[in-house]
């Protein structure tokens, strides 16, 4: 199984800063990797896939880098509906697909 | 649009049974992998099971293997997943969710709101 461990578990951040969410598998999952917003009583968003790919209505402050194993999430300039839980998923070696525990973001 | 519609939410007694249903609309069903994903109160989230647009192919998390069914009837346009033989960590809000790629391993582009599953007694 791979294991996926995401940094920090809370990143307390003012709007308009700069925020860096890390992701990391316990091995090589390639680009293979996901990235989803998750507000309080709402079902997950999908941001980005095949590691760097903005989904569809995403906005351009919203990017994602990474291969192998260390995958990085940025918001360029957090407005305040940005405000909620990430998660990572590794989709190259399944089953079972995986999740990071995900990163709060947080208002400072 | 794409809406998927989750069913079933319920309080059931451990080693008791639940059927979740999804009833999917705004795309052609059949052609896609679809999957159940599950999140602890206060956790993450765990994935549970896919099926592949036929249902030809089904995949679990060794956590429910033998106790989880997943199914899905096509002419319908639902998902379906048989919980039986409940246990108390089961205990989460259960999403039912479309993978976007052809293959069963990918992400998920569309999300129900879930629905709440407590074994409790």
């Amino acid at each position: 199984e791979v294991v996926m461990t995401q940094s920090p578990a809370t990143l307390s951040v003012s709007p308009g800063e700069r925020a860096t969410l890390s992701c990391r598998a316990s091995q090589s999952i390639t680009g293979n990797l996901a990235w989803y917003q998750q507000k309080p009583g709402q079902a997950p968003r999908l941001l980005i896939y095949n590691a760097s790919t903005r989904a569809t209505a995403i906005p351009a402050r919203f990017s994602g880098s990474g291969s192998g194993t260390e995958f990085t999430l940025t918001i360029s300039s957090l407005q305040s509906e940005d405000f909620a839980v990430y998660y990572c998923q590794q989709y190259n070696n399944w089953p079972p697909l995986t999740f990071g525990g995900g990163t709060k973001v947080e208002i400072k | 649009e794409v809406q998927l519609v989750e069913s079933g939410r319920d309080l059931v007694q451990p080693g008791g049974s639940l059927r979740l249903s999804c009833a999917a609309s705004g795309f052609t069903f059949s052609n896609f992998w679809m999957t159940w994903v599950r999140q602890a109160p206060g956790k993450g989230l765990e994935w549970v099971a896919n099926i592949k647009g036929d249902g030809t192919e089904t995949y679990y998390v060794d956590s429910v293997k033998g106790r989880f069914t997943i199914s899905r009837d096509n002419a319908k346009n639902s998902l379906i997943l048989q919980m039986n033989s409940l246990r108390a960590e089961d205990t989460a809000v259960y999403f039912c969710a479309r993978v976007a790629t052809v293959k069963g391993g990918g992400w998920f582009d569309a999300w129900g709101q879930g629905a709440l599953v407590t074994v409790s007694s």
